[in-house]
């Protein structure tokens, strides 16, 4: 079958540096997508890596190796603002625009 | 900005009842998605389409239909609500492929 594998929950404290991993199991491979959901709010895009290595985008960088099946979120300075739940997806080979999700990590930013 | 609109942000209904979720983009996007969230168990993909009157199942159509008449317009049917589907629903869009995907702010259900 095809599955994405995140830690379910992850504590930080303001300021540190957390990485979200996520391993995925999938027949045929696009890409790897990040998505922010705060409680009570709609998930929102973070970013999407198609070819291995880093991509860095203000405080939030995201990292893929194709090889190894996994990628993973790395959020810097973190600030409470960051606590929500962050979801890896991939687009699913040959099946149009469907995603299948991780099944979430919620980030707690402690002061 | 993309703007992906819900009809309700709460709504309770009665077991047997017949509901209608509605979804509108503004985007002129192809594909569009209805997902429903539970907790510990992420977002589930209930139904698809991929333009006007063209849908396809997801991991979880059972006891829902969808209809799709116009390109902005995607609306999710509960033939008849049952207590298991109390849930989170919410609708998202993308342009085509496998680009990013836009959510709405989600349609919280309860059925009695």
């Amino acid at each position: 079958g095809q599955s994405l594998e995140q830690p379910s929950e992850v504590t930080a404290v303001e300021g540190a540096i957390v990485q979200i991993n996520c391993t995925y199991q999938t027949s045929g491979f696009y890409g790897l997508s990040w998505y922010q959901q705060h409680d009570g709010g709609a998930p929102t895009f973070l970013s999407y890596n198609a070819l291995d290595g880093l991509e860095e985008t203000g405080r939030f960088s995201s990292f893929l190796s194709r090889s190894d099946s996994y990628g993973y979120l790395l959020l810097q300075e973190l600030q409470m603002k960051d606590s929500a739940s962050y979801f890896c997806a991939v687009p699913l080979y040959n099946q149009g625009g469907k995603l299948i999700f991780g099944q979430g990590t919620e980030l707690s930013v402690k002061p | 900005d993309v703007k992906v609109t819900q009809s309700s942000r709460y709504l309770v209904k009665r077991t047997g009842e017949k509901v209608f979720l509605e979804c509108v983009q503004d985007m002129d996007h192809e594909n569009m998605f209805w997902y429903r969230q539970d907790p510990g168990l992420g977002l589930r993909l209930i139904y698809f389409s991929y333009d006007v009157k063209m849908k396809e199942k997801g991991d979880i159509p059972e006891g829902y239909s969808v209809s799709r008449e116009k390109k902005e317009r995607f609306s999710l049917i509960l033939e008849s609500a049952s207590t298991n589907q109390t849930s989170m629903y919410l609708c998202a869009s993308s342009l085509s492929g496998y680009n990013e995907q836009f959510f709405g702010p989600g349609t919280r259900l309860t059925v009695l």
